[in-house]
C-alpha cells in the first residue's frame, strides 16, 4: 500500500508568519512530488512540484524534498488570510498520483 | 481551469439507480482520471484512461465503471448507486501521464445517494 501522510491540522499561523506544511511518503522509489491547494468547496489547484532533492522556490512558496528521509515540505512565507485552505501533498507511484488527506491551514489577521 | 468541465455539478439520486457522470476536456490530453474525495481520506483514484478505449482500475474501483469513446470525454458510471458512494467526484487530466504526472482538476460533481 503506497502511503502519503500529512498532519490534518488545523495549522494556525498569524498573518505575515511562515507556514510550514509537512508530508511523508512510503516508497523510496518515488520521483515526483506535488503540492495542491484546495479552497473549501473548490477543486484542487496545483501550486508546486519538485523532482530533485533540495529546495525549489516560486514566489512566496518553497518546496523542500529530502528523498533519504522520505519527506517533502511546503513553506509559505508572509502568510496571508487568502492562503487559508487545505493543502494536499501528492506523490507519484508508477504513473499514478497518491494523495495525502491534506492539512488545513488557517492564517489569522 | 485547464479546459475541463464536469456534468452534472450536483446530483441527488436514490439507492439502486444508475448514475453517469461526464468529464469533458478541450485540450486533447491523453490521460484522464476519476477521483472521489471524502472527509479524512483525501482524493482516491477510481479509474483512469490512457487513451480512447484504454482504461484501468484505481484504488477504489468496486461499484464503478468507465468508458472513453472519444478523446475529449471520460464517463464514470455507478451501475447501482449506494449510500457509500455519496461523495465529491473530481475528474483530472494530465498532459504526460508518466512519472512526472502533473494533474489538473475539473470543478467536481457533488453526488448524494439517498
Amino acid at each position: 500500500q503506497k502511503e502519503v501522510e500529512q498532519n490534518s491540522g488545523p495549522l494556525s499561523v498569524p498573518e505575515g508568519a511562515i507556514a510550514s506544511l509537512n508530508c511523508t511518503y512510503s516508497d523510496r522509489g518515488s520521483q515526483s512530488f506535488f503540492w495542491y491547494r484546495q479552497y473549501s468547496g473548490k477543486s484542487p489547484e496545483l501550486i508546486m512540484f519538485i523532482y530533485s532533492n533540495g529546495d525549489k522556490e516560486d514566489g512566496r512558496f518553497t518546496a523542500q524534498l529530502n528523498k533519504a528521509s522520505q519527506y517533502v515540505s511546503l513553506l509559505i512565507r508572509d502568510s496571508q488570510p487568502s492562503d487559508s485552505a487545505t493543502y494536499l501533498c501528492a506523490v507519484v507511484y508508477g504513473n499514478k498520483l497518491v494523495f495525502g488527506a491534506g492539512t488545513i491551514l488557517r492564517v489569522k489577521s | 481551469d485547464a479546459g475541463i468541465t464536469q456534468s452534472p455539478r450536483h446530483k441527488v439520486t436514490e439507492t439502486g439507480t444508475p448514475v453517469t457522470l461526464r468529464c469533458h476536456q478541450t485540450e486533447n490530453h491523453r490521460y484522464m482520471y476519476w477521483y472521489r474525495q471524502d472527509p479524512g481520506h483525501g482524493l482516491r483514484l477510481i479509474h483512469y484512461s490512457y487513451g480512447v478505449k484504454d482504461t484501468d482500475k484505481g484504488e477504489v474501483s468496486d461499484g464503478y465503471s468507465v468508458s472513453r469513446s472519444k478523446t475529449e470525454d471520460f464517463l464514470l458510471t455507478l451501475e447501482s448507486a449506494t449510500s457509500s458512494q455519496t461523495s465529491v467526484y473530481f475528474c483530472a487530466i494530465s498532459p504526460r501521464g508518466d512519472s512526472y504526472n502533473e494533474q489538473f482538476f475539473g470543478p467536481g460533481t457533488r453526488l448524494t445517494v439517498l
